[in-house]
């Protein structure tokens, strides 16, 4: 049982350059959700999903798009990386209303 | 607007002593709120929830405080250990599919 895992662990893009962060959980929880998080900050809620084939946006959504195929993955895309989105990112899920999120080890990502 | 708030970026404390680490929040009613841990290069771990009809909850060596009058949640480490060095977040709901987060106190406990 491996929980939610991340891939991968760090990206260095350079601005403009396009990508993708998978994030995939066997826990068959049906919300999932990508969060940032920057020093000071907290994290910051990007995309969530309630289930396969809904998705929505969150607290910092711009620069990034998600997809939900399947219950079990969870991409998240970045259209056209900027400097801004120098983050650690990282994908949660939850099999309840009330959140209890499981995290995955995140993904280092540097826009140079 | 919404903001959370917690005590303080960093707290040294020696083995075996108690610590509280509050987490303050302004213009949310949340109907509950949760504790997170997390490591460096980690993703956070759940520790424990608190509904607003519960003023307190204990885990092992952990207890926790809800206020909703003063907007406040305590949380208390009793005769901590080198190992629970960590970062401690609190976490409320914004809506149902939206954990708002507050910064994290990093806790170090030295032996």
């Amino acid at each position: 049982n491996a929980g939610v895992t991340q891939t991968p662990k760090f990206q260095v893009l350079k601005t403009g350059q396009s990508m993708t962060l998978q994030c995939a959980q066997d826990m068959n929880h049906e919300y999932m959700s990508w969060y940032r998080q920057d020093p000071g900050m907290g994290l910051r809620l990007i995309h969530y999903s309630v289930g396969a084939g809904i998705t929505d946006q969150g607290e910092v959504p711009n620069g990034y798009n998600v997809s939900r195929s399947t219950t079990e993955d969870f991409p998240l895309r970045l259209l056209s990386a900027a400097p801004s989105q120098t983050s650690v990112y990282f994908c949660a899920s939850s099999y309840s209303s009330e959140r209890k999120l499981f995290f995955g080890s995140g993904t280092q990502l540097s826009v140079l | 607007s919404q903001k959370i708030e917690q005590n303080s970026e960093a707290l040294n404390i020696q083995e075996g002593k108690t610590d509280t680490l509050t987490c303050n929040y302004t213009n949310y009613s949340p109907a509950y709120l949760e504790w997170y841990r997390q490591d460096p290069g980690r993703g956070p771990v759940f520790l424990l929830l608190i509904r607003e009809n519960e003023k307190e909850k204990r885990k092992e060596r952990l207890k926790v405080t809800f206020d909703t009058t003063l907007k406040q949640s305590l949380f208390h480490i009793t005769a901590s250990q080198p190992a629970d060095s960590a970062t401690y977040l609190c976490a409320l709901p914004y809506n149902n599919n939206d954990m708002r987060f507050g910064a994290g106190t990093r806790l170090t406990v030295k032996p």
